[in-house]
């Protein structure tokens, strides 16, 4: 099946530690994202990659790590800068068609900091 | 500044009626938007989309307008059933800026009362 899966759904961290999220697609698309969610509000963009080896900061990229080593993967650390760890984190893919770019996200990960 | 507002946080509806959900944008340069569904716990699924060359786009029970003067859009759900309770985001983007990150509205959480 196509698709961007996340791993794992459910994660529990202690204070202090780094976490990592996974994320691959099978979509062949060029550029991946990383969003953050929190009970009652929008999506808020923390990185995002074009290409590989390369990665933009979004609009809260403090306390969070990326690497782009591959077309498929798109992983993000959760590091303990991060003051606000626990939310729900989706990733998301995408493909430029004739008139823009659609974003296809994942099932999302949730993080609890314990 | 919000580039992209969805003013009505939530809506009710009774079933079999029509939801309308609407969004504003502010930027000239968008001129691609998208509705994107989302059920708890679970990643947007991509709904609808519609390219500023034209006004209307319908997909099954689901249209979008567009109202390139007013910068406004709406989502119009006919008939409304239990299943499209969920929140609701709009997005934008503009074609000249290939395949960086949507912009997103905070959302509508819309409820179909059976």
């Amino acid at each position: 099946d196509g698709g961007i899966t996340q791993s794992p759904k459910y994660l529990f961290r202690k204070e202090g530690q780094n976490v990592t999220l996974s994320c691959e697609q099978n979509l062949n698309h060029d550029a991946m994202y990383w969003y953050r969610q929190d009970p009652g509000q929008g999506l808020r963009l923390i990185y995002y990659s074009q290409i590989v080896n390369d990665f933009q900061k979004g609009d809260i990229a403090e306390g969070y790590s990326v690497s782009r080593e591959k077309k498929e993967s798109f992983p993000l650390t959760v590091t303990s800068a991060q003051k606000n760890p626990t939310a729900f984190y989706l990733c998301a893919s995408s493909i430029l068609g004739d008139f823009g770019n659609t974003i296809y996200f994942g099932e999302g990960s949730w993080l609890t900091v314990v | 500044d919000q580039q992209v507002k969805q003013n009505s946080p939530s809506l009710s509806v009774q079933e079999g009626r029509i939801s309308i959900l609407n969004c504003d944008y502010t930027n000239s340069m968008f001129d691609y938007f998208l509705w994107y569904k989302k059920y708890p716990a679970e990643g947007p699924t991509f709904l609808i989309s519609i390219s500023s060359i034209k006004d209307k786009n319908e997909d099954g029970r689901f249209t979008v307008f567009l109202n390139k003067s007013a910068k406004h859009l709406s989502l119009h759900i006919v008939p409304s059933q239990p299943g499209d309770s969920a929140v609701y985001f709009c997005a934008a983007s503009s074609s000249f800026s290939g395949n960086t990150p949507l912009v997103f509205g905070k959302g509508t959480r819309l409820s179909v009362i059976a």
